[in-house]
Protein backbone atom coordinates (compact mmCIF):
# COMPACT_ATOMS: atom_id res chain seq x y z
CA UNK A 1 0.00 0.00 0.00
CA UNK A 2 1.80 3.31 -1.18
CA UNK A 3 0.60 5.94 1.01
CA UNK A 4 2.39 8.40 -0.16
CA UNK A 5 2.33 8.72 -4.12
CA UNK A 6 4.59 10.51 -6.58
CA UNK A 7 2.53 9.94 -9.74
CA UNK A 8 5.23 11.88 -12.28
CA UNK A 9 8.17 10.06 -12.49
CA UNK A 10 9.50 12.72 -14.25
CA UNK A 11 9.22 16.16 -15.41
CA UNK A 12 11.38 18.39 -18.36
CA UNK A 13 10.94 22.37 -17.32
CA UNK A 14 12.75 25.51 -19.09
CA UNK A 15 15.47 27.34 -17.34
CA UNK A 16 14.04 30.06 -15.76
CA UNK A 17 10.12 28.67 -15.26
CA UNK A 18 8.58 27.44 -12.24
CA UNK A 19 8.85 23.78 -11.71
CA UNK A 20 6.06 21.85 -9.99
CA UNK A 21 5.94 18.72 -7.94
CA UNK A 22 3.52 17.05 -6.71
CA UNK A 23 2.27 14.58 -4.29
CA UNK A 24 -0.24 12.94 -2.89
CA UNK A 25 -0.67 10.65 0.20
CA UNK A 26 -4.02 8.47 1.29
CA UNK A 27 -3.16 8.52 5.11
CA UNK A 28 -4.87 11.03 7.27
CA UNK A 29 -3.06 10.79 10.35
CA UNK A 30 0.13 12.21 8.25
CA UNK A 31 0.60 15.91 9.31
CA UNK A 32 4.10 16.96 8.52
CA UNK A 33 5.81 16.71 5.13
CA UNK A 34 9.01 17.10 4.27
CA UNK A 35 10.77 17.36 0.24
CA UNK A 36 14.28 15.94 -0.56
CA UNK A 37 16.02 15.94 -3.31
CA UNK A 38 18.84 13.31 -4.32
CA UNK A 39 21.26 13.46 -6.82
CA UNK A 40 22.43 10.24 -8.06
CA UNK A 41 25.04 7.94 -5.86
CA UNK A 42 24.45 10.51 -3.18
CA UNK A 43 22.06 10.70 0.17
CA UNK A 44 19.36 12.77 -0.29
CA UNK A 45 19.13 16.51 0.97
CA UNK A 46 16.84 18.06 3.05
CA UNK A 47 14.93 20.92 1.50
CA UNK A 48 11.72 21.68 2.88
CA UNK A 49 9.13 20.90 5.06
CA UNK A 50 5.62 22.50 6.36
CA UNK A 51 3.16 21.27 9.18
CA UNK A 52 -0.32 21.01 8.79
CA UNK A 53 -1.33 23.94 10.68
CA UNK A 54 0.06 25.58 7.70
CA UNK A 55 -0.80 25.74 3.92
CA UNK A 56 2.41 27.33 2.79
CA UNK A 57 5.98 27.26 3.60
CA UNK A 58 8.71 29.58 1.52
CA UNK A 59 12.20 29.01 1.61
CA UNK A 60 14.41 31.22 -0.98
CA UNK A 61 12.90 30.12 -4.36
CA UNK A 62 11.13 26.67 -2.99
CA UNK A 63 7.75 26.92 -1.66
CA UNK A 64 5.84 23.74 -0.45
CA UNK A 65 1.88 24.20 -0.77
CA UNK A 66 -0.49 21.56 1.19
CA UNK A 67 -4.03 20.63 0.82
CA UNK A 68 -5.29 18.80 3.79
CA UNK A 69 -8.70 18.53 2.34
CA UNK A 70 -7.36 17.11 -1.01
CA UNK A 71 -4.86 15.07 0.81
CA UNK A 72 -2.38 16.81 -1.84
CA UNK A 73 1.42 18.68 -1.64
CA UNK A 74 3.33 19.87 -4.13
CA UNK A 75 6.43 21.61 -4.29
CA UNK A 76 7.18 25.06 -6.52
CA UNK A 77 10.61 26.18 -7.81
CA UNK A 78 11.16 29.64 -8.96
CA UNK A 79 13.15 30.18 -11.18
CA UNK A 80 14.33 26.58 -11.71
CA UNK A 81 17.69 26.10 -12.69
CA UNK A 82 19.80 23.49 -14.08
CA UNK A 83 21.28 22.68 -10.87
CA UNK A 84 18.11 21.85 -9.89
CA UNK A 85 18.12 18.86 -11.91
CA UNK A 86 17.38 15.84 -9.45
CA UNK A 87 15.28 13.36 -7.94
CA UNK A 88 13.03 15.05 -5.81
CA UNK A 89 11.18 12.80 -3.09
CA UNK A 90 7.90 13.62 -0.93
CA UNK A 91 7.81 12.20 2.13
CA UNK A 92 5.27 12.70 5.17
CA UNK A 93 4.83 11.62 8.77
CA UNK A 94 2.90 12.00 12.48
CA UNK A 95 3.98 14.36 14.56
CA UNK A 96 2.23 12.34 17.74
CA UNK A 97 3.57 9.13 17.16
CA UNK A 98 5.04 7.66 14.70
CA UNK A 99 8.95 6.96 14.17
CA UNK A 100 8.88 6.30 10.66
CA UNK A 101 9.12 8.93 7.49
CA UNK A 102 7.15 7.39 4.41
CA UNK A 103 8.36 8.72 1.19
CA UNK A 104 7.12 8.47 -2.45
CA UNK A 105 8.30 7.01 -5.65
CA UNK A 106 10.60 9.83 -6.51
CA UNK A 107 10.30 12.21 -9.47
CA UNK A 108 12.96 13.15 -11.80
CA UNK A 109 13.33 16.92 -12.79
CA UNK A 110 15.47 17.62 -15.64
CA UNK A 111 15.92 21.78 -15.89
CA UNK A 112 16.97 22.36 -19.45
CA UNK A 113 19.29 25.52 -20.27
CA UNK B 1 26.55 20.62 14.54
CA UNK B 2 25.97 16.79 13.82
CA UNK B 3 27.01 14.70 11.51
CA UNK B 4 26.27 10.86 10.09
CA UNK B 5 28.54 8.86 8.08
CA UNK B 6 27.99 5.28 6.43
CA UNK B 7 30.29 2.80 5.40
CA UNK B 8 31.81 1.21 2.82
CA UNK B 9 30.77 3.51 0.16
CA UNK B 10 30.78 0.86 -2.38
CA UNK B 11 31.28 -2.96 -2.52
CA UNK B 12 31.05 -6.01 -4.77
CA UNK B 13 29.60 -9.28 -2.88
CA UNK B 14 29.16 -12.65 -3.97
CA UNK B 15 25.86 -14.35 -3.99
CA UNK B 16 25.65 -16.30 -0.12
CA UNK B 17 28.50 -13.82 1.23
CA UNK B 18 27.78 -12.23 4.37
CA UNK B 19 26.78 -8.58 4.45
CA UNK B 20 28.22 -5.29 7.33
CA UNK B 21 27.13 -1.93 6.71
CA UNK B 22 27.96 0.50 9.62
CA UNK B 23 26.83 4.02 10.40
CA UNK B 24 27.84 5.97 12.97
CA UNK B 25 26.05 9.71 13.96
CA UNK B 26 27.88 12.10 15.88
CA UNK B 27 26.94 15.35 17.84
CA UNK B 28 23.46 14.23 19.07
CA UNK B 29 22.12 11.99 21.57
CA UNK B 30 19.54 8.95 21.52
CA UNK B 31 18.56 9.68 17.73
CA UNK B 32 16.20 7.81 15.70
CA UNK B 33 18.00 5.46 13.30
CA UNK B 34 17.13 4.56 10.00
CA UNK B 35 18.05 2.11 7.24
CA UNK B 36 16.61 2.35 3.30
CA UNK B 37 17.29 0.89 0.13
CA UNK B 38 16.57 2.42 -3.09
CA UNK B 39 16.31 -0.17 -5.53
CA UNK B 40 16.68 0.77 -9.54
CA UNK B 41 14.28 2.46 -10.43
CA UNK B 42 11.85 2.36 -6.90
CA UNK B 43 11.54 4.84 -3.76
CA UNK B 44 12.89 4.98 -0.57
CA UNK B 45 11.73 1.26 1.01
CA UNK B 46 12.17 1.63 4.99
CA UNK B 47 13.76 -1.22 6.11
CA UNK B 48 14.35 -0.94 9.65
CA UNK B 49 13.99 1.50 12.40
CA UNK B 50 15.54 2.27 15.74
CA UNK B 51 14.42 4.22 18.96
CA UNK B 52 17.09 3.36 21.40
CA UNK B 53 19.84 0.58 21.68
CA UNK B 54 18.66 -2.79 20.69
CA UNK B 55 15.43 -1.62 20.23
CA UNK B 56 14.87 -2.66 16.13
CA UNK B 57 11.50 -2.52 14.23
CA UNK B 58 11.77 -4.40 10.92
CA UNK B 59 9.38 -2.88 8.10
CA UNK B 60 9.70 -5.61 5.65
CA UNK B 61 10.36 -9.57 5.40
CA UNK B 62 13.78 -9.70 4.29
CA UNK B 63 17.24 -11.60 3.85
CA UNK B 64 18.58 -8.79 6.23
CA UNK B 65 18.98 -7.76 9.85
CA UNK B 66 19.51 -4.66 12.13
CA UNK B 67 21.38 -3.82 15.30
CA UNK B 68 22.00 -1.11 17.33
CA UNK B 69 25.05 -1.53 19.75
CA UNK B 70 25.44 1.94 20.86
CA UNK B 71 23.46 4.64 21.08
CA UNK B 72 24.72 6.17 17.92
CA UNK B 73 25.90 3.21 15.54
CA UNK B 74 23.60 1.54 13.38
CA UNK B 75 24.31 -1.55 11.61
CA UNK B 76 23.17 -3.58 8.58
CA UNK B 77 23.74 -7.14 7.89
CA UNK B 78 23.21 -10.42 6.29
CA UNK B 79 24.51 -13.95 6.84
CA UNK B 80 24.12 -15.27 3.27
CA UNK B 81 23.43 -12.16 0.60
CA UNK B 82 21.09 -13.08 -2.42
CA UNK B 83 21.25 -11.40 -6.17
CA UNK B 84 17.64 -9.32 -4.80
CA UNK B 85 20.13 -7.26 -2.06
CA UNK B 86 21.77 -5.30 -4.51
CA UNK B 87 20.66 -1.95 -4.06
CA UNK B 88 21.75 1.98 -2.82
CA UNK B 89 21.79 1.69 1.22
CA UNK B 90 20.88 4.79 3.05
CA UNK B 91 20.95 5.30 6.78
CA UNK B 92 19.93 8.26 8.47
CA UNK B 93 18.91 9.91 11.40
CA UNK B 94 16.08 12.22 13.36
CA UNK B 95 15.94 13.97 16.67
CA UNK B 96 14.37 11.28 19.26
CA UNK B 97 10.89 11.47 19.13
CA UNK B 98 8.38 11.67 16.06
CA UNK B 99 7.45 14.36 13.53
CA UNK B 100 11.32 15.26 12.90
CA UNK B 101 13.16 15.89 9.81
CA UNK B 102 15.45 12.81 9.13
CA UNK B 103 18.78 13.26 7.88
CA UNK B 104 20.71 10.75 5.42
CA UNK B 105 24.20 9.53 5.02
CA UNK B 106 26.43 9.21 1.82
CA UNK B 107 24.69 5.53 1.13
CA UNK B 108 26.40 2.50 0.19
CA UNK B 109 26.55 0.97 -3.30
CA UNK B 110 26.02 -2.66 -2.98
CA UNK B 111 26.38 -4.96 -5.94
CA UNK B 112 25.81 -8.73 -5.48
CA UNK B 113 27.46 -10.68 -8.29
Amino acid sequence: DQQVKQNSPSLSVQEGRISILNCDYTNSMFDYFLWYKKYPAEGPTFLISISSIKDKNEDGRFTVFLNKSAKHLSLHIVPSQPGDSAVYFCAATNSGGYQKVTFGTGTKLQVIP
Amino acid sequence: SQTIHQWPATLVQPVGSPLSLECTVEGTSNPNLYWYRQAAGRGLQLLFYSVGIGQISSEVPQNLSASRPQDRQFILSSKKLLLSDSGFYLCAWSMTGSGNTIYFGEGSWLTVV
